[in-house]
């Protein structure tokens, strides 16, 4: 596509239910991350994939999250049993090359906004 | 552990000034990469500039240009002749040569308001 696309973009669920957010990244893009946002903080890093594998998952903050990618595309972001701290908007980026790399520039999508109620 | 500090939360400047982002980072690293990313409303973050440290010359996009000081650690973005769309969230980023560890580090965003 055109840009990263993300959905939903806004998602309210209550407190113990699970949910998925989705990412489908610029074609032809190697490289993707997922980020977290908390209202008036900075972005935290969450997972990074390089095609299907993910060679950084250590910013997930527990075991309730999860994150696959899928014929090095589509990303979904679970996370289970929500809770009201998991409140944040969820940036997807992709890039052409990891972005340690001279075509390392990530492209961002709008997000996803979850609210945990 | 590597770091990097925006100690300015929010900044506003006047319609057609000048505007200077202070942006600090720590790293053992010698070969690495700084950005500054621009959110605005929309909540997408766009690249705004980026800086290779193994360039002394500083970066330059139009009307945006920073200050890289790799001795002291420093990397400011100024903005010349400041326009409304400007206002927005401006991060500094950072990742070492190669990118150990995937994924870039951000600092925690300056508020920046451009007023008419």
């Amino acid at each position: 596509g055109a840009g990263v696309s993300q959905s939903p973009s806004n998602k309210v669920t209550e407190k113990g239910k699970d949910v998925e957010l989705r990412c489908d990244p610029i074609s032809g893009h190697t490289a993707l991350y997922w980020y977290r946002q908390s209202l008036g903080q900075g972005l935290e890093f969450l997972i990074y994939f390089q095609g299907n594998s993910a060679p950084d998952k250590s910013g997930l903050p527990s075991d309730r999250f999860s994150a696959e990618r899928t014929g090095g595309s589509v990303s979904t972001l679970t996370i289970q049993r929500t809770q009201q701290e998991d409140s944040a908007v969820y940036l997807c980026a992709s890039s052409l090359e990891p972005a340690g790399g001279p075509n390392g520039e990530l492209f961002f999508g709008e997000g996803s906004r979850l609210t945990v109620l | 552990a590597q770091t990097v500090t925006q100690s300015q939360p929010e900044m506003s400047v006047q319609e057609a000034e000048t505007v200077t982002l202070s942006c600090t980072y720590d790293t053992s690293e010698n070969n690495y990469y700084l950005f500054w990313y621009k959110q605005p409303p929309s909540r997408q973050m766009i690249l705004v500039i980026r800086q290779e440290a193994y360039k002394q010359q500083n970066a330059t996009e139009n009307r945006f240009s920073v200050n890289f000081q790799k001795a002291a650690k420093s990397f400011s973005l100024k903005i010349s002749d400041s326009q409304l769309g400007d206002t927005a969230m401006y991060f500094c980023a950072f990742i070492d040569y190669g990118g150990s560890q995937g994924n870039l580090i951000f600092g925690k965003g300056t508020k920046l308001s451009v007023k008419p």
